[in-house]
């Protein structure tokens, strides 16, 4: 299978500040998308992102396909950014997703 | 559109039990997923249906572990004789709308699983 690694494996910011996590894939996917996974384990979709670059608010992502990784980059963090961050991805067109070990994020006031 | 259910949200048994957890997808998605995750891990593939047909199992079913998706809507998840290394969050998830991006997967809230 497809090894995913995510980096960092723990982060903590101050409210207000930026930060980057980033994705790394072994292999071509054709599908790719981050969640955010919050404290009752809920999984909440952020960016389906096989290619290129999205944004949705204080969120963005961006996908180097052909270099196999991808970022995803919270600005102005705030208190309930906090949790795990994973990173999921899939070779085959809809079949399972293998996703990485998570960011887990802590945004302190 | 209600998001992708489970139900048990919890469930607690003793080793050796046999558990069944339930999930009802998306109502227009015809893929359902079935993953494993335990604490600290990312989620882990078990299954995957399309329609009422189980098209891929991961070597983690083993063979106390059973799936079904009788008329391609809901699908039931069996654990027989329960272990306590099967203590996990099951996570079941849906894709295959006409509205989106046909494989992006949905996620349900998960079931919580404790043997004792």
């Amino acid at each position: 299978g497809i090894q995913v690694e995510q980096s960092p494996p723990d982060l903590i910011l101050q409210e207000g500040a930026n930060s980057t996590l980033r994705c790394n894939f072994s292999d071509s996917v054709n599908n790719l998308q981050w969640f955010h996974q919050n404290p009752w384990g809920q999984l909440i979709n952020l960016f389906y992102i096989p290619s290129g670059t999205k944004q949705n608010g204080r969120l963005s992502a961006t996908t180097v396909a052909t270099e196999r990784y991808s970022l995803l980059y919270i600005s102005s963090s705030q208190t309930t950014d906090s949790g795990v961050y994973f990173c999921a991805v899939d070779a085959y067109t809809g079949n399972q997703f293998y996703f990485g070990t998570g960011t887990s994020l802590t945004v302190i006031p | 559109d209600t998001g992708v259910s489970q139900n048990p949200r919890h469930k607690i048994t003793k080793r050796g039990q046999n558990v069944t957890f339930r999930c009802d997808p998306i109502s227009e998605h015809n893929r359902l997923y079935w993953y494993r995750q335990t604490l600290g891990q990312g989620p882990e593939f078990l299954t995957y249906f399309q329609n009422e047909a189980q098209l891929e199992k991961s070597r983690l079913l083993s063979d106390r572990f059973s799936a079904e998706r009788p008329k391609g809507s809901f699908s039931t998840l069996e654990i027989q004789r329960t272990e306590q290394g099967d203590s996990a969050m099951y996570l079941c998830a849906s894709s295959g709308t006409s509205g989106g991006p046909y494989n992006e997967q949905f996620f349900g809230p998960g079931t919580r699983l404790t043997v004792l």
